[in-house]
């Protein structure tokens, strides 16, 4: 079956340090590859997507490129901030299973000043 | 914000009980998922309403239950409650389907104490 692979956290770093948070997938048809974000007491929110292979998803200086040779999707940002302090989760929605969002076990960051 | 709201945001009860959450999807979505979160078991898919029709299951107990009404707002019942029910339970949306592509917004989420 479909699982997501996320490295342990949690990851400290300090501010402007840069950001890797390694993901790798197993999957059987052709999935979509996602980051979710997860502020303290907050739901999760959409980070960025990839829908195919070689994409690559960006939003607010993070950035993930789908990876089909390594199955991987690896979350990085150049300079973080104390703001990004959030539980991230990888997460795939595989073609033949539509529907479902089968997620990592999420990787908490902490970013120190 | 998302556009996803659920209520109740907190829910504690005891061993045994009932419990109704409530989610009402982005305006214009058709698709309501519902996921669990615990410590132990992470991130699960529980269900997946379409247009008021079951459209796919995960692991969901048979203690627990979910509808979607006409209005699309969507309902996860949860039954002879135990310990191990406590957990923080999502509601999501999307447009459509289902398809794998479709980017599914999730709500603020319920916390539910099972005392």
């Amino acid at each position: 079956g479909d699982s997501v692979t996320q490295m342990e956290g949690p990851v400290t770093l300090s501010e402007e340090a840069f950001l890797t948070i390694n993901c790798t997938y197993t999957a059987t048809g052709y999935p979509s590859l996602f980051w979710y974000v997860q502020y303290p007491g907050e739901g999760l929110q959409l980070l960025l997507k990839a829908t195919k292979a070689d994409d690559k998803g960006s939003n607010k200086g993070f950035e993930a490129t789908y990876r089909k040779e390594t199955t991987s999707f690896h979350l990085e940002k150049g300079s973080v901030q104390v703001s990004d302090s959030a539980v991230y989760f990888c997460a795939l929605s595989d073609t033949g299973t539509a529907s479902k969002l089968t997620f990592g076990t999420g990787t908490r960051l902490q970013v120190t000043l | 914000d998302s556009g996803v709201t659920q209520t109740p945001k907190h829910l504690i009860t005891a061993t045994g009980q009932r419990v109704t959450l409530r989610c009402s999807p982005r305006s214009g979505d058709l698709s309501v998922y519902w996921y669990q979160q615990s410590l132990d078991q992470g991130l699960q898919f529980l269900i997946q309403y379409y247009n008021g029709e079951e459209r796919a299951k995960g692991n969901i107990l048979e203690r627990f239950s979910a509808q979607q009404f006409p209005d699309l707002h969507s309902e996860l019942n949860l039954s002879s409650l135990e310990l191990g029910d406590s957990a923080l339970y999502f509601c999501a949306s999307s447009v459509g389907a289902g398809r794998s592509q479709e980017t599914q917004y999730f709500g603020p989420g319920t916390r539910l104490l099972v005392l």
